[in-house]
């Protein structure tokens, strides 16, 4: 059973930093992309970040670009989020994601809060 | 960037109606879409991949249409278990985009 497993959300003030893991498990992890999305309480979903399998390749969505960095190690089955210069509107439900054969993402974690406030 | 309208961001509907949820792309993304389904405090979940192929374990009152800019998911009879809300997702290339959002409502 694929499972994704993210960690690493909390209670962060404006400016601060956070990094967030995904662990899975179910799947061999090293053969697929990964990405990011996000949802603030009560909003939609928002697209954040993808990395491709050897992380060769990197994309951002122009919201977070600069100030937060994608990254893996296969070796352990993790994906990672370094979030830096967090703002409120950075306060959300934080989601680890395959991507599929299709190319659209077909497993989804269970999520990580992220609260940004002073 | 390639935007995703969805409509409508709200519904109101009765267990056994049949709904249309529609999404637009600002151009053509070919058959690059895929519809979630989200219940509240719940990640979403896959429902149908490009554009209309079901996803397994999915039940066949949900399918998808479309191609280039116009689609639709279509739920044939609601269940009661249907009541959430649903997104598109585009997937054509980067940056990936969702829909708004539609919630169905009783």
């Amino acid at each position: 059973e694929v499972q994704l497993v993210e960690s690493g959300g909390g209670l962060v003030q404006p400016g601060g930093s956070l990094r967030l893991s995904c662990a899975g498990s179910g799947f061999s992890f090293s053969i697929y992309s990964m990405n990011w999305v996000r949802q603030a309480p009560g909003k939609g979903l928002e697209w954040l970040s993808y990395i491709s399998r050897t992380s060769t390749s990197i994309y951002y969505a122009e919201s977070v670009k600069g100030r937060f960095t994608i990254s893996r190690d296969n070796a352990h089955n993790s994906l990672y989020l370094q979030m830096d210069g967090l703002r409120a509107e950075d306060t959300a439900m934080y989601y680890c994601a395959r991507l599929g054969g299709a190319g659209d993402i077909d497993y989804w974690g269970q999520g990580t809060l992220v609260t940004v406030s002073s | 960037d390639i935007q995703m309208a969805q409509s409508p961001s709200s519904l109101s509907a009765s267990v056994g109606d049949r709904v249309t949820i529609t999404c637009r792309a600002s151009q053509g993304i070919r058959n690059d879409l895929g519809w979630y389904q989200q219940k509240p405090g719940k990640a979403p979940k896959r429902l149908i991949y490009n554009a209309s192929n079901l996803q397994g374990g999915v039940p066949s009152r949900f399918s998808g249409s479309g191609s280039g800019t116009e689609f639709t998911l279509t739920i044939s009879s609601l269940q009661p278990e249907d009541f959430a809300t649903y997104y598109c997702l585009h997937h054509n290339n980067y940056p990936y985009s969702f829909g708004q959002g539609t919630k169905l409502e009783i």
